[in-house]
């Protein structure tokens, strides 16, 4: 089967580091993918992660344990315009390569 | 470059009616999703067309359906459609087996 799994909703304060974790269960792997969603707008691509370990992008990272099934994308100096939802997808590599979605988390920041 | 493209903006129907939606990929791109977007829930994948050929499809009835042209512009096509059917419908388009999809702005659609 087929399972993405994030929490649905966090807070945290501006300046602040949040952390939002992705677990997921699939049938094959391919790829673990972050997307930035803001509210009523469509989403678009933060980072990519296919081995192990940390990618880093300015303000962003995303880490990856393959053998855990475990991801976690890593927001630091929180802007407001950091308010949206965060999207994890698995591109799953036994349907073809499917880009499967969690239902995403809505991170708050508050100043 | 001109990005992901989705005609119309919105739509609003009536229950029972058909809607077609429409998306044009990145040039270049062959493969075109479709996923629904219920308002406050995430990313329901619907179908994947790649090559003009349908790859896959998401657990939809059969009412959903679409198909891909020759130049990978894709249709969406939402028979009969019910309450339940409004939503944000969104189209994504990659290179095949590419690590990235990009998303365009969506299809709002009402049914009332």
């Amino acid at each position: 089967g087929q399972n993405i799994d994030q929490p649905t909703e966090m807070t945290a304060t501006e300046g602040a580091i949040v952390q939002i974790n992705c677990t997921y269960q699939t049938s094959g792997f391919n790829g673990l993918f972050w997307y930035q969603q803001h509210a009523g707008e469509a989403p678009t691509f933060l980072s990519y992660n296919v081995l192990d370990g940390l990618e880093e992008k300015g303000r962003f990272s995303s880490f990856l344990s393959r053998s855990k099934g475990y991801s976690y994308l890593l927001l630091k100096e929180l802007q407001m315009k950091d308010s949206a939802s965060y999207l994890c997808a698995v591109r799953d590599s036994s349907g073809y390569n499917k880009l499967i979605f969690g239902a995403g988390t809505r991170l708050a920041v508050h100043p | 470059e001109a990005g992901v493209t989705q005609s119309p903006t919105h739509l609003i129907k009536t229950r029972g009616q058909q809607a077609t939606l429409r998306c044009s990929p990145i040039s270049g791109h062959t493969s075109v999703y479709w996923y629904q977007q219920a308002l406050g829930l995430g990313l329901q994948f619907l179908l994947w067309y790649d090559e003009g050929e349908e790859r896959n499809r998401g657990n939809f009835p059969p009412r959903f359906s679409g198909r891909q042209f020759p130049n990978y512009s894709s249709e969406l096509n939402v028979n009969a459609l019910e309450l339940e059917d409004s939503a944000l419908y969104l189209c994504a388009s990659s290179l095949y087996g590419s690590t990235e999809a990009f998303f365009g702005q969506g299809t709002r659609l009402t049914v009332v």
